[in-house]
C-alpha cells in the first residue's frame, strides 16, 4: 500500500514569490492536515481538509492556503514568500478526520531567500 | 501554558540501555495518543498508538498513558542505534492532533 506522497521534495524560491505544495493521500484516506515543521517551534498545525472541506485552520496568516480534490488529493499554497516561511511542510493523511492516526509524508522542504 | 510538553532533550545513552520518553499534558479532553519517531530530514513515522490508559507493548517499544496524571510515556528497551532520532508525542481530542516539540535521541554504539 503507498504511504503518503508529497511533491516536490525541495524547493527554493525567493521571497515574493509563491509556491504550491501536492500531497496525495493514502487511497482510501479521505483527511489531508498540513503541517509546519521548524526547529523552533516544532510542528506548527495549517489545516486540515476532508472531503474537499477546510475543516479547522491553524494560526497562520491568509497567505497560507489550501484546498482538497474530489480525488482527497490536497494542495497547499503560500503566496509572497517570506524568509520565515523557510520550512518543512508536512501533510498527514487519515481516513477520516477522527485524528486517531495520521500518517506523514515524507515533507516538502521550503528554502527562501 | 502549551497544550503538550516535551522535553526536547537531547538525550544520549549507550547502547542496550532503557530509554524513557515523556509527555505531559494540560487538556483532559484528549482520547488518543501516539508516539512518532522521526528520522533526519524525514516525516515522522507513526510508532505507536493508544486511546486508553495502560500499557501498549510492540516488540522493544512500550507505550504508557496516565490519563489521572495527564502523562504519557514512550519506553524502548534495548536501544540500539538505529533507534537514533527525534521523538514525537502527539494526542488528539478527537477534533484535532496536539504534537510535543519532540525529543532528541543519540543511542552510541
Amino acid at each position: 500500500k503507498a504511504g503518503v506522497t508529497q511533491t516536490p521534495r525541495y524547493l527554493i524560491k525567493t521571497r515574493g514569490q509563491q509556491v504550491t505544495l501536492s500531497c496525495s493521500p493514502i487511497s482510501g484516506h479521505r483527511s489531508v492536515s498540513w503541517y509546519q515543521q521548524t526547529p523552533g517551534q516544532g510542528l506548527q498545525f495549517l489545516f486540515e481538509y476532508f472531503s474537499e472541506t477546510q475543516r479547522n485552520k491553524g494560526n497562520f496568516p491568509g497567505r497560507f492556503s489550501g484546498r482538497q480534490f474530489s480525488n482527497s488529493r490536497s494542495e497547499m499554497n503560500v503566496s509572497t514568500l517570506e524568509l520565515g516561511d523557510s520550512a518543512l511542510y508536512l501533510c498527514a493523511s487519515s481516513t477520516d478526520p477522527g485524528y486517531t492516526e495520521a500518517f506523514f509524508g515524507q515533507g516538502t522542504r521550503l528554502t527562501v531567500v | 501554558q502549551k497544550e503538550v510538553e516535551q522535553d526536547p532533550g537531547p538525550l544520549s545513552v549507550p547502547e542496550g540501555a532503557i530509554v524513557s520518553l515523556n509527555c505531559t499534558y494540560s487538556n483532559s479532553a484528549f482520547q488518543y495518543f501516539m508516539w512518532y519517531r522521526q528520522y533526519s530530514r524525514k516525516g515522522p513515522e507513526l510508532l505507536m498508538y493508544t486511546y486508553s490508559s495502560g500499557n501498549k507493548e510492540d516488540g522493544r517499544f512500550t507505550a504508557q498513558v496516565d490519563k489521572s496524571s495527564k502523562y504519557i510515556s514512550l519506553f524502548i528497551r534495548d536501544s540500539q542505534p538505529s533507534d537514533s532520532a527525534t521523538y514525537l508525542c502527539a494526542m488528539s481530542t478527537g477534533n484535532q492532533f496536539y504534537f510535543g516539540t519532540g525529543t532528541s535521541l543519540t543511542v552510541i554504539p
